[in-house]
């Protein structure tokens, strides 16, 4: 099974809809968890943490949940400018150091 | 601050050769990562190193892969000898150890095409 695991997509949804992905991960010991962007040959780039209490920046909204080991996404009011691949990232604490797993992500297109 | 620079941004090789990556981390930063990512398996860890230090480099594919960090402001990751498998891109990111944990720095990439 693989550490981090998040449907491929593609979600295709029109602007202006909301869209949620879901992120699972199975090491139960996992300190902190994280949302990226990557666009079309580029490189990812930090989106938003995921707190335990939930939180929202702007459009976006992540949560967490522990006890079933998933995360959330939700976007509000789709625009074209979202259209990328999310990643999910967990934080695994390895004897002590930081160790960043990446899920495969999962591909939004948004059209007019 | 310039950010994470990866050279070469492209490569295209013959299968049998030797290729070798470069990364320069951000200055300061503890933690320098080396992922590969190709559609079928998306961003994989490969190996990750703390103030130059090897940590953890169990996603390393096989002995034909290896990497170092000679001092705290480069490193190369090898391959030798290269096989059409092999072909992705390859990011390597550095992370400060302490103050916002997992906002990761990703260099803009290698991609390697083997023949």
């Amino acid at each position: 099974r693989k550490e981090v695991e998040q449907d491929p997509g593609p979600f295709n949804v029109p602007e202006g809809a909301t869209v949620a992905f879901n992120c699972t991960y199975s090491n139960s010991a996992s300190q902190s968890f994280f949302w990226y962007r990557q666009d079309c040959r580029k490189e990812p780039k930090l989106l938003m943490s995921v707190y335990s209490s939930g939180n929202e920046d702007g459009r976006f909204t992540a949560q967490l949940n522990r006890a079933s080991q998933y995360i959330s996404l939700l976007i509000r009011d789709s625009k074209l400018s979202d259209s990328a691949t999310y990643l999910c990232v967990v934080n695994v604490m390895n004897t002590g150091f930081q160790k960043l797993v990446f899920g495969t992500g999962t591909r939004l297109l948004v059209s007019p | 601050d310039a950010g994470v620079i990866q050279s070469p941004r492209h490569e295209v090789t013959e299968m049998g050769q030797e290729v070798t990556l470069r990364c320069k981390p951000i200055s300061g930063h503890d933690y320098l990562f080396w992922y590969r990512q190709t559609m079928m398996r998306g961003l994989e860890l490969l190996i990750y190193f703390n103030n130059n230090v090897p940590i953890d480099d169990s996603g390393m594919p096989e002995d034909r892969f290896s990497a170092k960090m000679p001092n705290a402001s480069f490193s190369t990751l090898k391959i030798q000898p290269s096989e059409p498998r092999d072909s992705a891109v390859y990011f390597c990111a550095s992370l400060p150890g302490q103050g916002r944990s997992g906002e990761l720095f990703f260099g803009e990439g290698s991609r390697l095409t083997v023949l």
